[in-house]
């Protein structure tokens, strides 16, 4: 089980800037998952990489796995309040999940 | 439509006191999984059952807690002699099936809170 490093740990930005946040390991990862969880909620499913060098696009949302597949990088174009919350990564290898500890993000309106 | 339930959503308890925390997962789905998020963590992996077998405990911090899937169906996740560092967000999650390429749809948490 690799450990999952996330950055930065805390991001307040203001409603249309851009971001990126980050998730990073040692080692090699199989495959990685990308979660927004919202307060008392469970974690919701946003995008799942596996190829490296992989970029994936989800509305305003811009995901990359690193060509090594040891990193990935999680873009937001224009932020809007809705997309406050935790935003936490995983590695999918064996079936449960590792997961990282997280980005909270806040955006003000 | 009908996702993952868990109750109780809140449980306050003292210490030493039996607390059991149920998962209702979706309907279908084989595998289960309890997960505990301490604050400003992200989740940790406790128990994964498929069907009604425990396939894989090895995340449980000690022999305080216990789960149980005795139809496959619905779980409880069992901590006996609470300790304050118990405290935390139970987090159970379901699949159509135990491999990795299944999405895990996770309900909405057990705040667990020992004085």
């Amino acid at each position: 089980t690799q450990l999952l490093e996330q950055s930065p740990q805390f991001l307040s930005i203001q409603e249309g800037e851009n971001l990126t946040v980050y998730c990073n390991s040692s080692s090699v990862f199989s495959s990685l998952q990308w979660y927004r969880q919202e307060p008392g909620e469970g974690p919701v499913l946003l995008v799942t990489v596996v190829t490296g060098g992989e970029v994936k696009k989800l509305k305003r949302l811009t995901f990359q796995f690193g060509d090594a597949r040891k990193d990935s990088s999680l873009h937001i174009t224009a932020a809007q309040p809705g997309d406050t919350g935790l935003y936490l990564c995983a590695e999918v290898g064996d079936t449960p999940l590792v997961f990282g500890k997280g980005t909270r993000l806040s955006v003000i309106a | 439509g009908a996702g993952v339930s868990q109750t109780p959503s809140n449980k306050v308890t003292e210490k030493g006191k039996y607390v059991e925390l149920r998962c209702d997962p979706i309907s279908g789905h084989t595998a289960l999984y309890w997960y505990r998020q301490s604050l400003g963590q992200g989740p940790e992996f406790l128990i994964y059952f498929q069907g009604t077998g425990a396939a894989d405990d090895s995340g449980l911090p000690n022999d305080r807690f216990f789960a149980v899937r005795p139809e496959g169906s619905v779980s409880t996740l069992k901590i006996q002699r609470t300790e304050r560092g118990d405290s935390a967000v139970y987090l159970c999650a379901s699949s159509l099936s135990s491999s990795g390429s299944y999405e895990q749809f996770f309900g909405p948490g057990t705040r667990l809170t020992v004085l």
